[in-house]
C-alpha cells in the first residue's frame, strides 16, 4: 500500500530544543516538500527537494533544516532559531518537480512548543 | 493582498444543499488545484484544472482563466463532505511550487 507517512502525529517540545519531524514515502517519488500550516493561512513552503542529496529553500526556511540522504526520506528539523514553531507540518511528494505532477500529502504532524 | 483568495471562509449547509466555494487568484497560472483536508489533517487532491470543467461524482470544478476565477461545486451535499477545501495555484515560475489559499471550512448538517 503506497503512501506517505509522517511521525509522530503530535509532538511537544520545550522552548529552545531542536526537534526532527519524520517523512517517509514508498511511492518512488523524486520530489519531496515540507509545508507549514497556521490557522487562517494557506500552506507555506519551507523546503523542497527535487532529487536525492539536493534541496532548496522555500518561502519560510529560516529556523528549519532538512536532509535528503535517501530517496524515500526527507526529515525536517525545527531548530531553536525558529521563533514561532507551533504549527501543523505537512510533508508531500510528487513523481518529479514538474508542473504536471500531482503532489501527494502525508497525514501531518502537529508541533506544540510548551 | 494574498495571491489566492477563497470565499467564503466558513460555510454551513443543510444536507442535500448545492454548495459553491470560490477561488480567485491574481497571478497567471499553469494549473489550479482543489484539495480536501479532513478533520484529522490529511489532504487529498480532488482536481487539477488548467481550463474548462471537471466532474467527479458529486463534485464539479470549473475555471475561467480570463477572469482568474475557479469554483468548486458539491451537489446533494452530505455530512461526510464536511472538511476544509483548499484552492492552490501553480504559476509560471516553473517547477511544482504551489501557492495556497487559506481554505474554506465546510460543515454539512444532517
Amino acid at each position: 500500500d503506497g503512501g506517505i507517512t509522517q511521525s509522530p502525529k503530535y509532538l511537544f517540545r520545550k522552548e529552545g530544543q531542536n526537534v526532527t519531524l519524520s517523512c517517509e514515502q514508498n511511492l518512488n517519488h523524486d520530489a519531496m516538500y515540507w509545508y507549514r500550516q497556521d490557522p487562517g493561512q494557506g500552506l507555506r513552503l519551507i523546503y523542497y527537494s527535487q532529487i536525492v542529496n539536493d534541496f532548496q529553500k522555500g518561502d519560510i526556511a529560516e529556523g528549519y533544516s532538512v536532509s535528503r540522504e535517501k530517496k524515500e526520506s526527507f526529515p525536517l528539523t525545527v531548530t531553536s532559531a525558529q521563533k514561532n514553531p507551533t504549527a501543523f507540518y505537512l510533508c508531500a511528494s510528487s513523481q518529479r518537480d514538474l508542473s504536471q505532477d500531482t503532489q501527494y500529502f502525508g497525514p501531518g504532524t502537529r508541533l506544540t512548543v510548551l | 493582498k494574498n495571491e489566492v483568495e477563497q470565499s467564503p471562509q466558513n460555510l454551513t449547509a443543510q444536507e442535500g444543499e448545492f454548495i459553491t466555494i470560490n477561488c480567485s487568484y491574481s497571478v497567471g497560472i499553469s494549473a489550479l488545484h482543489w484539495l480536501q483536508q479532513h478533520p484529522g489533517g490529511g489532504i487529498v487532491s480532488l482536481f487539477m484544472l488548467s481550463s474548462g470543467k471537471k466532474k467527479h461524482g458529486r463534485l464539479i470544478a470549473t475555471i475561467n482563466i480570463q477572469e482568474k476565477h475557479s469554483s468548486l461545486h458539491i451537489t446533494a451535499s452530505h455530512p461526510r463532505d464536511s472538511a476544509v477545501y483548499i484552492c492552490a495555484v501553480r504559476g509560471p515560475w516553473g517547477g511544482n511550487k504551489l501557492v495556497f489559499g487559506a481554505g474554506t471550512i465546510l460543515r454539512v448538517k444532517s
